[in-house]
């Protein structure tokens, strides 16, 4: 089975341009998280989609990130522009689909896109 | 503000013996947990998942969770230098939504 995929894998951009990163979860994963990895801490949620809805986007600084998830399978993330502390590793991960008030089940991560922006 | 909380480490263990890593929520409503190991330079990959008191064995790993206290940790039995990595703590309240750690680094010494 293969596993998430991501695309870049590695950009290096200026402030103030603009970026986007893509994502093909697990087929048959229906949840599709994108999460950001500063160096050091733990991964942080931006934006979680159940199908081609938006679960929660509670932690994306819509001010500058957008997301679409269109026909419910790839995901794509957008920075416009970009800021120096935007500068990290953007991970992608897919899980089964998720019930309200139940548990969470497992999700698997891609290989990241690691972002530098000078 | 929910938070997971985990020692950064390094944990030092000598091969062979256990390493025990230990992880505190804060959200008693948490009703998933999982432990991630992340090499360096690589993403989180998924080892444990745990969704009831007690213990969890798989392999070399043991997961134990006790709600009641709040507290979830991990065992690696028998420590080999490929074991050297980060481990993430991760804990959902629902909807799928992870809480994570900033991990414990872990260094097996041969």
């Amino acid at each position: 089975e293969a596993g998430v995929a991501q695309s870049p894998r590695y950009k290096i951009i200026e402030k103030r341009q603009s970026v986007a990163f893509w994502c093909n979860p697990i087929s048959g994963h229906a949840t599709l998280y994108w999460y950001q990895q500063i160096l050091g801490q733990g991964p942080k949620l931006l934006i979680q989609f159940q199908n081609n809805g938006v679960v929660d986007d509670s932690q994306l600084p819509k001010d500058r990130f957008s997301a679409e998830r269109l026909k419910g399978v790839d995901s794509t993330l957008k920075i416009q522009p970009a800021k120096l502390e935007d500068s990290a590793v953007y991970l992608c991960a897919s899980s089964s689909v998720v019930i309200a008030g139940g548990p969470s089940y497992e999700q698997y991560f891609g290989p990241g896109t690691r972002l530098t922006v000078t | 503000q929910k938070e997971v909380e985990q020692n950064s480490g390094p944990l030092s263990v000598p091969e062979g013996a256990i390493a025990s890593l230990n992880c505190t929520y804060s959200d008693r409503g948490s009703q998933s947990f999982f432990w991630y190991r992340q090499y360096s330079g690589k993403s989180p990959e998924l080892i444990m998942s745990i969704y009831s008191n007690g213990d969890k064995e798989d392999g070399r790993f043991t997961a134990q969770l006790n709600k009641a206290s709040q507290y979830v940790s991990l065992l690696i039995r028998d420590s080999q230098p490929s074991d050297s990595a980060t481990y993430l703590c991760a804990v959902s309240s629902g909807w799928g939504k992870l809480q994570f750690g900033a991990g414990t680094q872990v260094v097996v010494t041969p």
